[in-house]
């Protein structure tokens, strides 16, 4: 497996554009998660989905960020407009549920939003 | 939620053992685990103690837990340069990890 993908690997936008950053998880997990990481505020959990479903967006920061699961094999999140705050490495990770446990989160390399 | 601390630096020469330490607030969590990140990388586990387990120990690597003052610690063995990188402890809740704000390990060689 090629593990979770992430694209782009870096964004540079100005300031008011739309945003959408994408994710593939690990086949056969069924949980996603949407992480940002910022040297102020660490790695904080946006949002994340159970077999597709939103389970918990209370870190979603406001109403310009929305994150969406279409099926098993995709998410997006989505920030419009995008504000120079913003500007952070976004991580997307996904699990098995039923063994997270265990196994814990699995990765992916993150995307790096500048927005200027 | 869950309220996970550590230290933000630490900085050790290569060779010596490096002890990066842990507090957390939820006793619920059945496990806990230690994160590393590269730079410019994702987190990769690293590895994991049972909540019913004092010590775990994996080649250089070494876990303590102590539930009662709910600290845990990873202790790294012959620390090389390879070594540096950021280090998250993580406790679930539920389905959710919480991490901390992770412990920037610097290897001087």
């Amino acid at each position: 497996d090629a593990g979770v993908i992430q694209s782009p690997r870096h964004e540079v936008t100005e300031m008011g554009q739309e945003v959408t950053l994408r994710c593939k998880p690990i086949s056969g997990h069924n949980s996603l998660f949407w992480y940002r990481q910022t040297m102020m505020r660490g790695l904080e959990l946006l949002i994340y989905f159970n077999n597709n479903v939103p389970i918990d967006d209370s870190g979603m920061p406001e109403d310009r960020f929305s994150a969406k699961m279409p099926n098993a094999s995709f998410s997006t999140l989505k920030i419009q407009p995008s504000e120079p705050r913003d500007s952070a490495v976004y991580f997307c990770a996904s699990s098995f549920s039923q063994t997270a446990r265990v196994y814990g989160y699995t990765f992916g390399s993150g995307t790096r939003l500048t927005v200027v | 939620g869950e309220d996970v601390e550590q230290s933000l630096f630490l900085s050790v020469r290569e060779g010596d053992s490096s002890v990066i330490n842990c507090t957390y607030t939820d006793s619920s969590s059945t496990y806990l685990y230690w994160y590393k990140q590269e730079p410019g990388a994702g987190l990769q586990l690293l590895t994991y103690i049972f909540s019913n387990m004092d010590m775990k120990q994996d080649q250089r690597l070494t876990v303590l837990l102590n539930k009662k003052d709910k600290h845990l610690s990873l202790r790294i063995a012959d620390t090389q340069t390879g070594d540096s990188a950021i280090y998250f402890c993580a406790a679930p809740n539920f389905n959710k990890f919480y991490f901390g704000s992770g412990t920037k390990l610097n290897v001087k060689p």
